[in-house]
């Protein structure tokens, strides 16, 4: 079975441009989240999604960025204009609905590891 | 306020040996759930073991299992026959239930585990 997949793995840009990271979650997933990695911030919860609705942005740093589901296997979160302070991994994940349990894990894309010069 | 703590930045053991990494969460929900993700240096996440809060027996899945003490609000995993693969950052989460599933998991700041041959 294909897991959630991302795109692209690695991103090396300058400040000031638009950057778009991509994700496609699981088949029948009907949640889906998007993380920030940092060193010194640890793993942060962006934005959430389910069944293509946006639940909770709380996370979501400021007015730069931005994240939409147009349908249920596809998701973007855009940043405009990047930032250095932007320089992180961003990790995609989904998970099932919650008729299914639970004890359902939510199942991570490999990241984008995203380098604002 | 902190929900899981881990109070551990890094460990050392040693291959063949046991170790146990601490995790400990605050909630005042009920209904909880319980995970444990592994993130090597490679930088995947991947999902290891679940314990749910009214699970009568603590969970294990081959040589992971979990420590849960539910009145002390811990969840500590416990790797047995420790080898060099299972050096990595862990990281415990937890997903309240509150009303309804909403699939969001809260994450520690992770322990980082260094296995000596």
């Amino acid at each position: 079975d294909a897991g959630v997949i991302q795109s692209p793995r690695h991103e090396v840009t300058e400040m000031g441009q638009e950057v778009t990271l991509r994700c496609k979650p699981i088949s029948g997933h009907d949640y889906l989240f998007w993380y920030r990695q940092t060193m010194m911030r640890g793993l942060e919860l962006l934005i959430y999604f389910n069944n293509n609705v946006p639940i909770d942005d709380s996370g979501m740093p400021e007015d730069r960025f931005s994240a939409k589901m147009p349908n249920a296997s596809f998701s973007t979160l855009k940043i405009q204009p990047s930032e250095p302070r932007d320089s992180a991994v961003y990790f995609c994940a989904s998970s099932p609905g919650d008729d299914r349990g639970s004890n359902q894990p939510q199942h991570f894309g490999d990241g984008t590891r995203l380098s604002i010069l | 306020a902190q929900k899981i703590t881990q109070t551990q930045p890094g460990m050392f053991v040693q291959e063949k040996e046991a170790v146990t990494l601490d995790c400990t969460y605050d909630t005042s929900d009920p209904s909880y759930g319980l995970f444990w993700y592994k993130q090597p240096s490679s930088g995947e996440m991947i999902f290891l073991i679940y314990q749910g809060s009214y699970d009568q027996q603590n969970a294990t899945e081959g040589r992971y299992s979990l420590n849960f003490q539910k009145a002390r609000k811990s969840a500590n995993l416990v790797i047995s026959a420790s080898q060099l693969g299972d050096s990595a950052m862990y990281f415990c989460a937890m997903r309240e239930g509150r009303s309804g599933n909403t699939g969001k998991l809260i994450f520690g700041q992770g322990t980082t585990l260094q296995v000596k041959p």
